[in-house]
């Protein structure tokens, strides 16, 4: 089955400006989370969505925000970029449990990378 | 605060050896996964670790899991140059709900060198 895809691929922006990415899960997939990965502080977590509603939210600036849709794909928004938001930005989906049910591991996208000048 | 350490950050070793890398953890968990990103690529997923004393092997990697220690190993064995890649350990921690968060800390990763 298709893979996580994402787009744009590539995007260059300028400080001020906002961006939105776009992320599609695995078909059967509801839960989407979102990474940020730099060279310097490596892979972060931003925020899981499942449902449509935003279930666990990493330590980033409220600048970052994102969505999720009822088909399951989700966007991200960064609205006054800064230098340093640039950055892969990494979508993964998975099967959310609620009970304690094995879980299926998260598979990620190709990412966007972001660079803002 | 959850921190994931991995160890070494870089590893260059020759084909046809042995190596472990190694991944601590500070909080109580019982998921771990291991991914592999190859330079300007996404994560692939390579072992999901469940439970204590799960191993799991897939060709030359095998990957183990001692939750009591909050350490995890990806052992080497025989390595080839297509190894050569940068390799990740994430921890789920445990939600006080149960269940899973997905919201996967991630160590600093180990860059593999597999010289011929």
């Amino acid at each position: 089955k298709a893979g996580v895809t994402q787009t744009p691929r590539y995007l260059i922006k300028t400080r001020g400006q906002q961006v939105t990415l776009s992320c599609s899960p695995i078909s059967g997939h509801r839960s989407v989370s979102w990474y940020q990965q730099t060279p310097g502080q490596g892979l972060q977590f931003l925020f899981e969505y499942f449902s449509e509603t935003q279930r666990n939210k990493g330590n980033f600036p409220g600048r970052f925000s994102g969505r999720q849709f009822s088909n399951s794909r989700s966007e991200m928004n960064v609205s006054t970029l800064e230098l340093g938001d640039s950055a892969l930005y990494l979508c993964a989906s998975s099967l959310r449990v609620v009970d304690r049910i094995i879980q299926e591991t998260q598979y990620f996208g190709p990412g966007t990378r972001l660079l803002v000048l | 605060e959850l921190k994931v350490e991995q160890n070494p950050l870089f590893l260059s070793m020759q084909e046809g050896k042995n190596y472990t890398i190694y991944c601590n953890y500070s909080t109580t968990s019982d998921r771990l996964y291991w991914y592999r990103q190859d330079p300007g690529k996404s994560l692939e997923s390579l072992f999901v670790l469940l439970s204590n004393g799960a191993v799991k092997q897939e060709g030359r990697l095998m990957a183990s899991l001692d939750t009591k220690a909050r350490l995890s190993t990806l052992h080497i064995t025989a390595a080839v140059h297509d190894l050569s890649a940068t390799y990740f350990c994430a921890v789920d921690p445990l939600p006080t709900y149960g269940g899973a968060t997905n919201k996967l800390i991630f160590g600093t990763g180990t860059l593999l060198a597999v010289q011929p």
